[in-house]
C-alpha cells in the first residue's frame, strides 16, 4: 500500500512559538493535498485543501495566517501552525490523494501539544 | 451541508459476537461511502467503501451495505475478535479524490 510519513509524531512547543509539521508521500505524487485536525475523542475535522503549486483553500472557521500551507512538491507538504496556543493542541493529520487514481491516502498524524 | 451520523460509543463486545455500527448520511447528489479504522496509536485506514447504491464493500470480515433509500451505510462483522480494537469512522465523499466527511467515530473495544 502506499506510504505516507509526517514528521514530527509529536512536538511540544511553548506558547507564543511556531511549530512546522511535514507530511510526504514516499511512493506516489500528491496532487491534492488535505489538512485535518483531530481533537481528543473526536471525528476529523477538515482545515484545508491544497493542490501542488497552488495557495491553500480553507475552511470556514480556520485561520489562514496562523496554519500556514505549502504544498510545493508532488510529494511533500508543509503545515506551519504560527504563535501557537495551548487551544492548538491537538493531532494533526495530512492526507494525500494520488494523482490518477484519486486513491486518498493518510499519514500516521502529528500529536502537538502547546504549553 | 453533507454529514455523516454514527451511533453513539462506546461499544464494548466480547469475542466473537456480532458486531453492527450505525452509519447514516445527508448529502445531495451521490457520495462514495467508507469506513475508516483507527488503531490505538495509529493513522486511518480505509477499510472498505462503496461508491454507488446497493454496493456491498467488504474486507476482513467487515461488510458494509449502501443503501440509498434508508441514507445507510451500518458496518458489520459476524465475528468480532480481539484485534479489531479501534475507533471506526464512516464518512463520505461528494466526488472522487474529494474532501471527506467524517462522523464523530465509534469506538469499539472487543474483550477475550
Amino acid at each position: 500500500g502506499a506510504v505516507v510519513s509526517q514528521h514530527p509524531s509529536r512536538v511540544i512547543c511553548k506558547s507564543g512559538t511556531s511549530v512546522k509539521i511535514e507530511c510526504r508521500s514516499l511512493d506516489f505524487q500528491a496532487t491534492t493535498m488535505f489538512w485535518y485536525r483531530q481533537f481528543p475523542k473526536q471525528s476529523l475535522m477538515l482545515m484545508a485543501t491544497s493542490n501542488e503549486g497552488s495557495k491553500a483553500t480553507y475552511e470556514q472557521g480556520v485561520e489562514k495566517d496562523k496554519f500556514l500551507i505549502n504544498h510545493a512538491s508532488l510529494t511533500l507538504s508543509t503545515l506551519t501552525v504560527t504563535s501557537a496556543h495551548p487551544e492548538d493542541s491537538s493531532f494533526y493529520i495530512c492526507s494525500p490523494v494520488a494523482g490518477g487514481s484519486y486513491e486518498q491516502y493518510f499519514g500516521p498524524g502529528t500529536r502537538l501539544t502547546v504549553t | 451541508g453533507d454529514s455523516v451520523t454514527q451511533m453513539e460509543g462506546p461499544v464494548t463486545l466480547s469475542e466473537e459476537a456480532f458486531l453492527t455500527i450505525n452509519c447514516t448520511y445527508t448529502a445531495t447528489g451521490y457520495p462514495s461511502l467508507f469506513w475508516y479504522v483507527q488503531y490505538p496509536g495509529e493513522g486511518l485506514q480505509l477499510l472498505l467503501k462503496a461508491t454507488k447504491a446497493d454496493d456491498k464493500g467488504s474486507n476482513k470480515g467487515f461488510e458494509a451495505t449502501y443503501r440509498k433509500e434508508t441514507t445507510s451505510f451500518h458496518l458489520e462483522k459476524g465475528s468480532v475478535q480481539v484485534s479489531d480494537s479501534a475507533v471506526y469512522f464512516c464518512a463520505l465523499s461528494a466526488n472522487q479524490g474529494g474532501k471527506l466527511i467524517f462522523g464523530q467515530g465509534t469506538e469499539l473495544s472487543v474483550k477475550p
